[in-house]
């Protein structure tokens, strides 16, 4: 079965040290993947998707197949990236595609 | 363009009793999706609706149904409210397969 994994729930760095916030998938085809933020009080949102192969807000992430994983990636983490992170993969399923979402991730970064 | 919107942002709501919630996604975007989060569960995807047809639906109750308009706005309602159904309600309209987030219902049920 398709599904999503965030092995932590809470992630604390400091300010300026490297942020990593892993997800692992489970599908059968190819896989597309996605990171959504979601600020304090604010709707979630879109941070990167994987065929985009861009960077926001300093983050990136790459899809390793071999290891079924997506792991996101911040050299130097900035207190405004406190949130949360959902990593997301696309379901087609014999239909047109919806989100399966992982339990997401808690990130503080302490100044 | 104005992002998705809801309403209405915050519902109480006894047992027994139904709700409708209503969602008008980005102009242009003909696709919409809903999703329950809870605490436990997390984001759970409840149904999708295209040019007023629903083509894809997650593992919920037949208590939860949908549907959408010919100008793309879509209700969700869920009738015989249970105490479990408390959550946020979001929905998202979409575009080549990426899906842009209300800031959703939360719905309370006592």
């Amino acid at each position: 079965a398709q599904r999503v994994t965030q092995p932590e729930k809470l992630l604390s760095v400091f300010k300026g040290a490297p942020v990593e916030l892993k997800c692992n998938y489970s599908y059968s085809g190819s896989p597309e993947l996605f990171w959504y933020v979601q600020y304090s009080r604010q709707r979630l949102q879109l941070l990167l998707r994987h065929i985009s192969r861009e960077s926001i807000k300093g983050f990136t992430a790459d899809l390793n197949k071999g290891e079924t994983s997506f792991h996101l990636k911040k050299p130097f983490a900035q207190e405004e990236d406190s949130a949360m992170y959902y990593c997301a993969l696309l379901n087609y399923g014999g239909s047109q595609g919806n989100l399966i979402f992982g339990k997401g991730t808690k990130l503080s970064v302490k100044p | 363009k104005a992002g998705v919107t809801q309403t209405p942002r915050y519902l109480i709501k006894t047992r027994g009793q139904q709700v409708t919630l209503s969602c008008s996604p980005i102009s242009g975007h003909r696709s919409v999706s809903w999703y329950q989060q809870t605490p436990g569960q997390g984001l759970q995807f409840l149904f999708e609706y295209f040019s007023e047809t629903q083509r894809n639906k997650g593992n919920f109750p037949g208590r939860f149904s949908g549907r959408q308009f010919s100008n793309s706005r879509s209700e969700m309602n869920v009738s015989t409210l249970e105490l479990g159904d408390s959550a946020l309600y979001l929905c998202a309209s979409k575009v080549s397969d990426t899906q842009y987030f209300g800031p959703g219902t939360r719905l309370t049920v006592l």
